[in-house]
């Protein structure tokens, strides 16, 4: 069965300092895989999405970027990160290339800028 | 936990009571629709799934009902139990594009 990680589950960090989070997709391959971020008391945002090693969409400008270089692993990353980054950050993978697949998502990581 | 929804609407059950959550999706063109349960500090986790195709599909404990007419969802939720008490939210989806638009979310209380 597939199973997707994100770490770190947590993680507290200071306006201006760099960013890494990383997700993982088991029991599957060339998933599309996705970040969210959830701000509290609003949906989902989606910030990136990847069909493919190396192919990343960006839908909303800031100062967030993503990566995926292998096939299962998508990482969320910033130079400087600013309070407005605070958040639950959620990653998601579906099986197709089609968007009415399911998007299945990883257990978040909660990242608070102080 | 995660503030997911401070200030989402709330339906309260009893436990043992059926539970209806509705959504109102927005586009005519979208054809898969999903319900997805999120409890405190977790991730979203599938519920049920249904395509336009469809206006009722079941699982276990849990119905989806699809209205097309009046772009409406439902998530009807049998014999209702404390673990049930979540956030549950739906998502649309439209053919061509890799984006879902999710629902706002409904909070569901189960009253001992």
């Amino acid at each position: 069965s597939q199973t997707i990680h994100q770490w770190p589950a947590t993680l507290v960090q200071p306006v201006g300092s760099p960013l890494s989070l990383e997700c993982t997709v088991e029991g599957t391959s060339n998933p599309n895989l996705y970040w969210y971020r959830q701000a509290a008391g609003r949906g989902l945002q989606l910030l990136f999405y990847s069909v493919g090693i190396g192919q990343i969409s960006s839908e909303v400008p800031q100062n967030l970027s993503a990566s995926r270089p292998q096939d299962r692993q998508f990482i969320l990353s910033s130079k400087k990160l600013l309070l407005s980054d605070s958040g639950f950050y959620l990653c998601a993978w579906s099986q197709d290339s089609l968007s009415t697949d399911t998007q299945y998502f990883g257990p978040g990581t909660r990242l608070t800028v102080l | 936990g995660e503030s997911v929804g401070l200030h989402l609407p709330t339906l309260s059950v009893q436990e043992g009571d059926n539970s209806i959550i509705n959504c109102a999706y927005s586009n005519s063109a979208s054809d898969y629709f999903i319900w997805y349960k999120q409890e405190s500090g977790k991730g979203p986790q599938f519920i049920i799934d249904i395509r336009s195709n469809m206006d009722k599909r079941q699982g276990q404990r849990v119905t989806v009902l699809l209205n097309k007419t009046v772009k409406h969802l439902s998530l009807q939720i049998a014999a209702t139990q404390p673990g049930d008490s979540a956030v549950y939210f739906c998502a649309e989806s439209r053919p061509g594009t890799y984006k879902y638009i999710f629902g706002t979310g409904t909070r569901l209380k189960v009253l001992a």
